[in-house]
């Protein structure tokens, strides 16, 4: 069963605009979360994280949003840049009780110029 | 460093042969993953390794598959025998613990492989 959810298979967006990917989880241990950014034929790269202990983490064009009590995060890309364009993981772990990541199905941006 | 080093990237095999999937980690890292990719389940994590040692294989889909450690800086996923279903994008990753503070895993680019 999935832990962590990506229910948005694609998403497409005009250059310069926010892009919202988003992530549902179930299981309410989890204490960190991850956003990893896939191109084709590469391996996932980490792309930004945040803990539990806060609602928000922002790296220059990328913000985390965590709201707990919805069991959802979102990642915001703004602006949009057509070298975003790529799949999203989202990732979750229960850092106490082991070292195993959930990664959601990834959602595939596109960025149009 | 070079990163995570995966071989071969594509492999296309026939049903019913064996398949080795090989993997170097980062250097100094002590853990060690392999994930399959799928359209339908994402990234699934099949079994981890700690000091070269395995601590979860329960994602493992059956007995055709099998991982080793021999040393840190070496790892194989084989499948034997091979099934079309097993088609799929596996990946390595690494990662280094410190105690109980948050981690990053670095991945390979991972081995394309397509069973006919």
């Amino acid at each position: 069963d999935q832990q962590v959810k990506q229910n948005s298979p694609s998403l497409s967006v005009q250059e310069g605009r926010i892009s919202i990917l988003n992530c549902d989880y179930t299981n309410s241990m989890f204490d960190y979360f991850l956003w990893y950014k896939k191109y084709p034929a590469e391996g996932p790269t980490f792309l930004i994280s945040i803990s539990s202990i806060k609602d928000k983490n922002e790296d220059g064009r990328f913000t985390v949003f965590l709201n707990k009590s919805a069991k959802h995060l979102s990642l915001h890309i703004v602006p949009s840049q057509p070298g975003d364009s790529a799949v999203y993981f989202c990732a979750a772990r229960e850092r106490h009780t082991g070292n195993q990541f959930y990664f959601g199905t990834g959602t595939s941006l596109t960025v149009i110029p | 460093d070079a990163g995570v080093i995966q071989s071969p990237r594509h492999e296309v095999t026939e049903m019913g042969q064996e398949v080795t999937l090989r993997c170097k980690p980062i250097s100094g890292h002590d853990y060690l993953f392999w994930y399959r990719q799928t359209m339908m389940r994402g990234l699934e994590l099949l079994i981890y390794f700690n000091n070269n040692v395995p601590i979860d294989d329960s994602g493992m889909p059956e007995d055709r598959f099998s991982a080793k450690m021999p040393n840190a800086s070496f790892s194989t996923l084989k499948i034997q025998p091979s099934e079309p279903r097993d088609s799929a994008v596996y990946f390595c990753a690494s990662s280094y613990r410190q105690g109980f503070s948050a981690d990053t895993q670095y991945f390979g680019p991972g081995t394309r492989l397509t069973v006919l």
